[in-house]
């Protein structure tokens, strides 16, 4: 596609309850991370993908998350369990390249509010 | 580790003034500097960045930056502000060895009054 796809846009959810996020990455970019930007807050690095490496988890803030990738394809940021500080716009970028110095391609966010 | 601090939580500045929104940096090694912006209801945009070589950087909408090794910053610059400058600012760092995730700074509003 044109750009970076999230979806949903917005996600409300009752606390206790699983949520599903996606993202569909620019086609043919190897690279693929996960943010959270609370409130007020900067962007906070949660997972890391680049090709068929092993991702970096090191962000994740709990168990409770986790993510997945299908080749270099679409990914899915899962929240189990959810808590009232998992509120959040929840963004997704993609890269051409892991190479450090290529610029990352965001997504208009998912916006997750847990009631 | 790696960090960013981007000291103020907003700058006002009046249309036609020149504008700074600063950053500073730390890293162990060289860094990778970037600027994005977020316009509201909308994704982060590149801007521009540093990798190596000249010191002032050129970007989208007439924005630059300077890097400064001594003061390890990368204050983000614009002779003449717009009132469509107003936006949410992020500098990030990426180091130039290990893996390429940027870390960011919790962002800077930048409020161009006409």
């Amino acid at each position: 596609g044109a750009g970076v796809s999230q979806s949903p846009s917005n996600k409300v959810t009752e606390k206790g309850k699983d949520v599903e996020l996606r993202c569909d990455p620019i086609s043919g970019h190897t690279a693929l991370y996960w943010y959270r930007q609370r409130l007020g807050q900067g962007l906070e690095f949660l997972i890391y993908f680049q090709g068929n490496s092993a991702p970096d988890k090191s962000g994740l803030p709990s168990d409770r998350f986790s993510a997945e990738r299908t080749g270099e394809s679409v990914s899915t940021l899962t929240i189990q369990r959810t808590q009232q500080e998992d509120s959040a716009v929840y963004l997704c970028a993609s890269s051409p390249t892991g190479v450090r110095g290529t610029e990352a391609f965001f997504g208009q966010g998912t916006r997750l509010t847990v009631v | 580790a790696q960090s960013v601090a981007q000291p103020e939580d907003q700058v006002n500045v009046a249309e036609g003034n020149p504008l700074t929104v600063k950053c500073t940096y730390s890293v162990s090694g060289n860094p990778y500097l970037f600027w994005y912006v977020q316009y509201p209801n909308r994704g982060l945009q590149f801007l521009l960045k540093y990798i190596t070589g000249d010191n002032l950087v050129k970007g989208s909408y007439g924005f630059e930056a300077e890097f400064n090794k001594s003061q390890t910053s990368f204050h983000l610059k614009k002779p003449s502000a717009l009132v469509s400058d107003s936006a949410l600012y992020f500098c990030a760092v990426t180091m130039n060895s290990g893996y390429s995730t940027l870390t960011f700074g919790k962002g800077t509003m930048l409020l161009v009054s006409p």
